[in-house]
């Protein structure tokens, strides 16, 4: 059974770093495409982007560039969101979530819990 | 980047009833468009790939069809757990990006 188990929620101060990750299980990571969703309170969903965990290659939406890093551990099977510098616009919650086939285009089939990230001084 | 813009943005509903939601691409997407399902305070649930390819485990009762630019959602009889909120998403061309959404409301 595959599964995306996701960190805790955070609460932090504008201009702190932050890391939350989302582990798998049930399949082979490295072979699928995982992705992250952010969704701002009361709003719709948007595409932040993906990383294919066998070579770290990644797919961007540029309206997140430089605000946040998609990275990838093969070796425990976990991928991660990280903030250098958070702003109080970064409040929503984090969905990460792995495609319905290896085609780097596929939708999303497996979703996390989510993790609410709470940006406020 | 590709817009999808959905409608209605909310439609009232009773259990039983047709639903139909609409969604447009701003360009061609071929039939690279996907439908899901949100409850509230819950992730999101993937119902319908490439158009009209139900996911298996998803009922019956939930179709899809369209190609190019335009595109539709349909439960044919509304059942109390699908009052939820709906999303298309294209996956044409990066970013892949998500509709604004439809709420199914109780009527």
């Amino acid at each position: 059974e595959v599964q995306l188990v996701q960190s805790g929620a955070e609460v932090k101060k504008p201009g702190e770093s932050l890391k939350i990750s989302c582990k798998a299980s049930g399949y082979t990571f490295s072979t699928y495409w995982i992705g992250w969703v952010r969704q701002m309170p009361g709003k719709g969903l948007e595409w932040m982007g993906i990383i294919y965990p066998g070579d770290s290659d990644i797919r961007d939406n540029p309206s997140f560039r430089g605000q946040v890093t998609i990275s990838a551990d093969k070796s425990i099977s976990t991928a991660y969101l990280q903030w250098s510098s958070l702003k109080a616009s970064d409040t929503a919650i984090y969905y990460c979530a792995r495609q319905l086939s290896s085609d780097q285009t596929s939708p999303f089939q497996y979703w996390g819990q989510g993790t609410l990230v709470t940006v406020s001084s | 980047d590709i817009q999808m813009t959905q409608s209605p943005s909310s439609v009232s509903a009773s259990v039983g009833d047709r639903v139909t939601i609409t969604c447009r691409a701003s360009q061609d997407i071929n039939a690279w468009l996907a439908w899901y399902q949100q409850r509230p305070g819950k992730a999101p649930k993937l119902l319908i790939y490439a158009a009209s390819s139900l996911l298996s485990g998803v009922p019956s009762r939930f179709s899809g069809s369209g190609s190019g630019t335009d595109f539709s959602l349909t439960i044919s009889s509304l059942q109390p757990e699908d009052f939820a909120t709906y999303y298309c998403q294209q996956a044409n061309s990066f970013p892949l990006t998500f509709g604004g959404g439809t709420k199914v409301e109780i009527k």
